[in-house]
């Protein structure tokens, strides 16, 4: 089975926190991305990468970066955690296709608190 | 920018009976293609059916199938047979020159038993 793990579940912070979510996905793709999902707003691209440390800003990387050393992992660093930063994230791949029509596998996705 | 609007936040079908979902895009690309996103309650999202835009036939898996109109840029996905098993909340999705997948906002499908 494919598989997209994200290391945390649920995590609470606390404003001005520097926050880590970690990504790892066992299928050697190439492309990876951060997503948040917040109710009424659908999924909203944060950063991509298209392969090892390659990366692209999404639609909302204001107050994020991101780190791609290795092809298996992708991870989601807030600098200093904000309230308007409580959101479910979420960590999916996808293997490189010339035509981008591959299927992204998603993980559980991080439920983020910042207090 | 491309953008995908799913104006529907919740709907509800009778179990066995059938559903459709509606999804419009707007792009000035003309190879693209689009997706329906299911994400059952605490799991994992997957992917449901996908679409190329250059193909003129719908997409069909098993009881899901799409109502692609180009021209109309419409994207609809139609459930059939509904069962339990298919309430979640569905993404339409689309990906075009740029790889990046963009969503809309989501519904909410419940089935009624």
């Amino acid at each position: 089975d494919v598989k997209v793990t994200q290391s945390s579940r649920y995590l609470v912070k606390r404003t001005g926190e520097k926050v880590f979510l970690e990504c790892v996905q066992d299928m050697d793709h190439e492309n990876m991305f951060w997503y948040r999902q917040d109710p009424g707003l659908g999924l909203r691209l944060i950063y991509f990468s298209y392969d090892v440390k390659m990366k692209e800003k999404g639609d909302i990387p204001e107050g994020y970066s991101v780190s791609r050393e290795k092809k298996e992992r992708f991870s989601l660093i807030l600098e200093s955690a904000s309230t308007n930063q409580t959101s479910m994230y979420l960590c999916a791949s996808r293997r490189k296709t010339a035509r981008n029509t591959g299927e992204l596998f998603f993980g559980e996705g991080s439920r983020l608190t910042v207090l | 920018a491309q953008t995908v609007t799913q104006s529907q936040p919740e709907m509800s079908v009778q179990e066995a009976e059938t559903v459709t979902l509606s999804c419009t895009y707007d792009t000035s690309e003309s190879d693209y293609y689009l997706f329906w996103y299911k994400q059952p309650p605490s799991r994992q999202m997957i992917l449901v059916i996908r679409q190329e835009a250059y193909k003129q036939q719908n997409a069909t898996e098993n009881r899901f199938s799409v109502n692609f109109q180009k021209a109309a840029k419409s994207f609809s996905l139609k459930i059939s047979d509904s069962q339990l098993g298919d309430a979640a909340m569905y993404f339409c999705a689309y990906t075009g020159a740029n790889s990046k997948l963009t969503f809309g906002k989501g519904i909410t499908l419940s089935v009624r038993p």
